[in-house]
Formats: C-alpha cells, sequence, structure tokens
C-alpha cells in the first residue's frame, strides 16, 4: 500500500536551532517526492521536490531534503531556524503515472524565541 | 500570475444540505486536483480532472462530485451534507497531469456542517 509515515507530529526548537523533520514512505513504483508547508489558514507552498538524480535537493527558504533508498525516507532539513518558520510541514509522495499526492499527516512546528 | 483561487473561502451549511465550491487554475493550467483536509485524517485526494474528465478519484462517496470546465475552472459538489464533511477544502493546479507537475494550491474553502 502507499503511504506517508510522519513520526512527529509536533516539534518545538528554538530560533536558531538546527531542524530535521522526518518522513518515510511505501511506495511500490519509484517515487516523487516531495515537502509542502502550510502556514495557519493558508493552502500549501511547495518547499522542495525530488525525481530523481542528486539525492540531496535544495529548497526554498533555506530548506533541504535527503532521499535515501535505502531507508525509504525523505528528511527535511534547516541549519538554522527562523521564527517565520513556525508552520504545518507535509510530506507527500506520487508517482510518475499518478496525478494526485499521497500526503503525510503532518509536522506541526513551533519556533521558541 | 494570478495563483489557484478558490471561492468561497468560507462557509456554512446544515446536515442535508448541498455545496458546491469552486476553483480557477492558474492561467494554462489543465489539471486541477481536489483535496479535503480535516484534523483527524488529514490531507486526503479526492479526485483529479484533465480536459474536462474526471482521471482518477479517491476513497470518497458518490455524494462528492466534481467536473471541470473548457477552461479548466473546476467544481465540486457535496450532496446531503453531514457533520463529516466539515473540512478545509484544496484545489490544485498543474500545467499537464502526473506527479513530475508541481501542484500548486489554492487558499482551500472551509466548509462547517452545522
Amino acid at each position: 500500500a502507499q503511504s506517508v509515515t510522519q513520526p512527529d507530529i509536533h516539534i518545538t526548537v528554538s530560533e536558531g536551532a538546527s531542524l530535521e523533520l522526518r518522513c518515510n514512505y511505501s511506495y511500490g513504483a519509484t517515487p516523487y517526492l516531495f515537502w509542502y508547508v502550510q502556514s495557519p489558514g493558508q493552502g500549501l507552498q511547495l518547499l522542495l521536490k525530488y525525481f530523481s538524480g542528486d539525492t540531496l535537493v535544495q529548497g526554498i527558504k533555506g530548506f533541504e531534503a535527503e532521499f535515501k533508498r535505502s531507508q525509504s525516507s525523505f528528511n527535511l532539513r534547516k541549519p538554522s531556524v527562523h521564527w517565520s518558520d513556525a508552520a504545518e510541514y507535509f510530506c507527500a509522495v506520487g508517482g510518475e503515472s499518478q496525478g494526485n499526492l499521497i500526503f503525510g499527516k503532518g509536522t506541526k512546528l513551533s519556533v521558541k524565541p | 500570475k494570478a495563483g489557484v483561487t478558490q471561492t468561497p473561502r468560507y462557509l456554512i451549511k446544515t446536515r442535508g444540505q448541498q455545496v458546491t465550491l469552486s476553483c480557477s487554475p492558474i492561467s494554462g493550467h489543465r489539471s486541477v486536483s481536489w483535496y479535503q483536509q480535516t484534523p483527524g485524517q488529514g490531507l486526503q485526494f479526492l479526485f483529479e480532472y484533465f480536459s474536462e474528465t474526471q482521471r482518477n478519484k479517491g476513497n470518497f462517496p458518490g455524494r462528492f462530485s466534481g467536473r471541470q470546465f473548457s477552461n479548466s475552472r473546476s467544481e465540486m459538489n457535496v450532496s446531503t451534507l453531514e457533520l463529516g464533511d466539515s473540512a478545509l477544502y484544496l484545489c490544485a493546479s498543474s500545467p499537464l497531469r502526473g506527479s513530475q507537475e508541481t501542484q500548486y494550491f489554492g487558499p482551500g474553502t472551509r466548509l462547517l456542517v452545522l
């Protein structure tokens, strides 16, 4: 079955600290992987995506993610968190011939001053 | 370019009523997908439209339906509303089909069923 697991429901980090949000997926074919961010009352904004090639992908707002096929993981990282990064983050998986995305339940990020 | 727009942004209905939500994709985008977001179930795929045809459908009852017009605008309809239909309904558009196409999301329509 196709699925995405985000083990952490809520994470709190101090401003300036590093961040890693975990994502594990289950997908039968070659996965296309995505991270989206959602601020309160807003839609989803794409942070980054991985289709193939270099397993370390860079995204907007200083985020990066690393694809590890052996671990079925696609963790999101940021070296130094800003207060404006407080939001909910969603990992998603799709396939080449598949128009829809399968989302994880999300990780809510709080940032302490 | 204007982003994906959804109308209305907020809606209150009572059980048994029906509702129609509208989505205008980014200009030039031909694929529109709909998702339901609830605190309990998270983001769940409803359906995908491309060139006025439903290409894919999620696991939702027949009360949920949709359509796409020749200008790529899409509507979704929910008949006989239930309390559990209260959710944020998100529309996403992309130039073509397939997950390799980035999906751009609208702000959503928040539906409250009383």
